[in-house]
């Protein structure tokens, strides 16, 4: 299995600045993502990060709002842009592990008022 | 598409009963299905998956499911519950191909009364 770290853990921001999530895995990998949890939802997919590549967003995501960056195999950032109280939610990096298995991330929690 | 339904929102059950979750699924190939727990201010753990074979698996902390294709269905069962056990379990189901890509159920949120 992988160890995935995310930083930051939490934090409250205000609205109309911007957030970068960093996610580090203590292993290569071909492919990360990021998921959002809105408060009391499931998890929605934002997008697949796949090294020396373009993110391929999911139908409601965009790039312009949610930049990815994945500079190498083990490494990725998710930023939250022009933020409003909407992205209020946590977000989850994971891995495709062996197996078939994503692994998750310990999630950042985003509070923006 | 692939979907995942999670019939139950919330469910209460004792320290010591029997528990059993339920997840169908919508997919038009054999599924990769799996469960993961999520602990309050916590990410997501994997219970256990199902990918082929046995139709029974067993998981981490005395789970296990069954993989029923004719009722589409996972359902997560554990025999005694423990207060640890208080949590939110998510069904998901992963698409065909090299993404692999998860889709979630709504989640159940388990109560144990003690």
């Amino acid at each position: 299995s992988a160890v995935i770290s995310q930083k930051p853990s939490r934090d409250i921001c205000q609205r109309g600045t911007s957030l970068t999530i960093q996610c580090q895995v203590d292993s290569q990998v071909t492919m990360m993502f990021w998921y959002r949890q809105q408060p009391g939802q499931s998890l929605t997919l934002i997008a697949t990060a796949n090294q020396g590549s373009e993110a391929t967003y999911e139908s409601g995501f965009v790039i312009d709002k949610f930049p990815i960056s994945r500079p190498n195999l083990t490494f990725s950032t998710l930023t939250v842009s022009n933020m409003s109280p909407e992205d209020s939610s946590i977000y989850l990096c994971s891995v495709h592990g062996g197996g078939e298995t994503q692994y998750f991330g310990p999630g950042t929690r985003l509070l923006v008022l | 598409a692939q979907s995942v339904t999670q019939p139950d929102i919330h469910i209460t059950v004792s320290e010591g009963a029997s528990l059993e979750l339920r997840c169908n699924y919508s997919y038009g190939a054999t599924p990769y299905l799996f469960w993961y727990v999520q602990s309050p201010g916590q990410g997501l753990q994997l219970l256990l998956k199902y990918f082929s074979g046995d139709t029974l698996v067993q998981g981490i902390k005395g789970f296990e499911a069954e993989f029923k294709r004719s009722q589409s269905s996972f359902n997560l069962r554990k025999p005694s519950v423990h207060w640890s056990d208080a949590a939110e379990y998510f069904c998901a189901v992963g698409s065909s191909g090299s993404a692999r890509q998860l889709t979630f159920g709504s989640g159940t949120q388990l109560t144990v009364l003690p």
